[in-house]
């Protein structure tokens, strides 16, 4: 049971150029969930989803775009990355009816220059 | 004023020394309290999680809410080198419509030295 697992864990890019980042859980969790975490400012909620097929913004959605096709996948784009985009990444997971208990991934780090 | 102050610290103590760690909020509208764990370059994991006002313990680590001061706190007894991390609260409103949307504190960054 490996829990949430993300990909990559390190990225360099560059100004304008897209990626997307991965997450993977496989406790079979409806709810999961994208943060972004900048230095001395916890967590901040980007997208989540409910279910396959429905998401929804979170407090910082602007310049990300999320899918949900599958219970496990709920892949994160950046479009045309900026600078401000710079930081550490996490997907988290939960069940319905104990969402507040959310297990979280390694994180991704990134960067743009 | 942002919903959920915490102070960043950093926080060093001895080892065994009782930590205090804090965290105010504005939202009357959370139930919901978490204190996340997180250690370096990882990802946070759930430490305690308190329902409403009241305490809760468990083991060396006990939370206690009280909604009235909209104040949470968390203590370390007998603190380890293993608890140095740093440490997130996190609330949330619960039920309806919340989807376990949490929010959460800047962290307070520990140190426990040997």
């Amino acid at each position: 049971n490996a829990g949430v697992t993300q990909t990559p864990k390190f990225r360099i890019l560059k100004i304008g150029q897209s990626m997307t980042l991965q997450c993977t859980q496989d406790m079979n969790h409806n709810y999961m969930y994208w943060y972004r975490q900048d230095p001395g400012m916890g967590l901040k909620l980007i997208y989540y989803s409910v279910g396959a097929g429905i998401t929804d913004k979170g407090e910082v959605p602007n310049g990300y775009n999320v899918s949900r096709s599958t219970t496990e996948d709920f892949p994160l784009r950046l479009e045309l990355a900026a600078p401000s985009q710079t930081s550490v990444y996490f997907c988290a997971s939960s069940t319905a009816g104990t969402q507040e208990t959310q297990y979280f991934g390694p994180g991704t780090r990134l960067l743009v220059l | 004023q942002k919903e959920v102050e915490q102070d960043p610290g950093p926080l060093s103590v001895p080892e065994g020394a009782i930590v205090s760690l804090n965290c105010t909020y504005s939202n009357s509208a959370f139930q919901y309290f978490m204190w996340y764990r997180q250690y370096s370059r990882k990802g946070p994991e759930l430490l305690m999680y308190t329902y409403s006002s009241g305490n809760k313990e468990d083991g060396r680590f006990t939370a206690q809410v009280d909604k009235s001061s909209k104040y949470i706190s968390l203590f370390i007894r007998d603190s380890q080198p293993s608890d140095s991390a740093t440490y997130l609260c996190a609330m949330s409103a619960g039920g309806g419509t919340s989807y376990g949307k949490l929010t959460f504190g800047q962290g307070t960054i520990l140190t426990v030295h040997p």
